[in-house]
Order: C-alpha cells, then structure tokens, then sequence
C-alpha cells in the first residue's frame, strides 16, 4: 500500500543533542513537508521541499535542517539550537504544487 | 500574509444529530482551496473535504458537507448524522495555488466529541 512512513513514533531526547526524524513515501509525489503541532496552535511548517536537492525554509524553521537527496525521503534533524524541540511532528507529501496533503502517522518528541 | 481562524476549541454533538464547525480565513487571492482535515485519536491526519474557491457549489462528501462564502470568507463543515467514530480534532486549512509549493495554512483546530 502507498503511503507515508515516519519513524520512529516516539523519540526522547537529552538537552544539547541533535536528533533525526524519517520520513519516507513511496506514493511518488514531488513536494514534502513538515509540520510541527502544538496543541492549542495548529499545525505550523517547519521546511518543504518540492523537488529532490531543493527545499525551503517554512515559517519556523530555526533549529531545524533537512536533506532531500531523493525524492522518496526528506529527513528532519532537530539540532540542540531548537530552543522548545518537544512537539508532535507530522511529515507531508503531495503530487504536485496544489491540492490536498497526504500525512504519515507523526513523531512525538520529547526532550528530558 | 493569509490567516485561518477556527473560533471554537470545543463542540460536542449528540450521536446521530448534525454540528457545524465554523473556520475564517483572511487573503487577497482570488484563488486557492480550502480543507477540512480530521485528526484522530490516532493522530494521523485524514482529508474530510475539499473546495476551491472557483466553484460556486459548495462540497459535498456523504455525510460531511461545507458552506462556502466566499465574499465573508468563512468556510463551515457540517456533519450531519454524527456518528462515534467522528469524535476527533478538525482543521480548517488553507492552500494557494500559486507559488506556495502546495504548503497550507492552518486552523487552531475545533476539538469534537460525539455523545452517545
């Protein structure tokens, strides 16, 4: 089945250390995104990408670094800069520059 | 800068009764989409609805339906029949056509519970 893969579901994390969420799909669609939740706020961008070895900051993307060396997987590393890191990260993807977002099933990090 | 705006954290339906989620949103585009997603307890994010603002009919989508008012900018769902199964957190979401790489905009999010 086609979808969207994120891993791992829960990922706890020491102060001063970076770490990384995965995302893969396999629904062969161009664009990708993360999206970081909060309760109380919605869901805000972090960075998207909308073709492999090209991607671009979203509205909070400080402390945050991605990579989309292909086109199935856009990795998210939330390095020790990311003042409040503890939050529910959701990956996206959609086929093209429009239209609906297909979401994995998110990543709750939690910082000790 | 575009906004969304969903005014009610909470709303709770009798099971088998109808509920209207309310959602606002502010832009100059003339065009782009709307969406209503639902979250789950489980978490992942499941598409309810679509519109595009192009299309004077408003959506319809079994039991999920939304009014459309394009000029007051305000962009409801209504579900009608509500079942257990539909107690979740919604959004209301907002995407341009042009230029944004498909990224959307999104709603506080209304929280539901259906009572049985």
């Amino acid at each position: 089945d086609g979808g969207i893969t994120q891993s791992p579901k829960y990922l706890f994390r020491k102060e001063g250390q970076n770490v990384t969420l995965s995302c893969e799909q396999n629904l062969n669609h161009d664009a990708m995104y993360w999206y970081r939740q909060d309760p109380g706020q919605g869901l805000r961008l972090i960075y998207y990408s909308q073709i492999v070895n090209d991607f671009q900051k979203g509205d909070i993307a400080e402390g945050y670094s991605v990579s989309r060396e292909k086109k199935e997987s856009f990795p998210l590393t939330v390095t020790s800069a990311q003042k409040n890191p503890t939050a529910f990260y959701l990956c996206a993807s959609s086929l093209g520059a429009v239209g609906e977002l297909f979401f994995g099933e998110g990543s709750r990090l939690t910082v000790l | 800068a575009q906004t969304v705006t969903q005014s009610q954290p909470e709303m709770s339906v009798q099971e088998a009764e109808t509920v209207t989620l309310s959602c606002t949103y502010d832009t100059s585009e003339s065009d782009y989409y709307l969406f209503w997603y639902k979250q789950p307890p489980s978490r992942q994010m499941i598409l309810v609805i679509r519109q595009e603002a192009y299309k004077q009919q408003n959506a319809t989508e079994n039991r999920f339906s939304v009014n459309f008012q394009k000029a007051a900018k305000s962009f409801s769902l209504k579900i009608s029949d509500s079942q257990l199964g539909d107690a979740a957190m919604y959004f209301c979401a907002y995407g341009r056509i042009y230029n944004q790489g498909g990224k959307l905009i999104f709603g506080q999010g209304t929280e539901l519970s259906v009572k049985p």
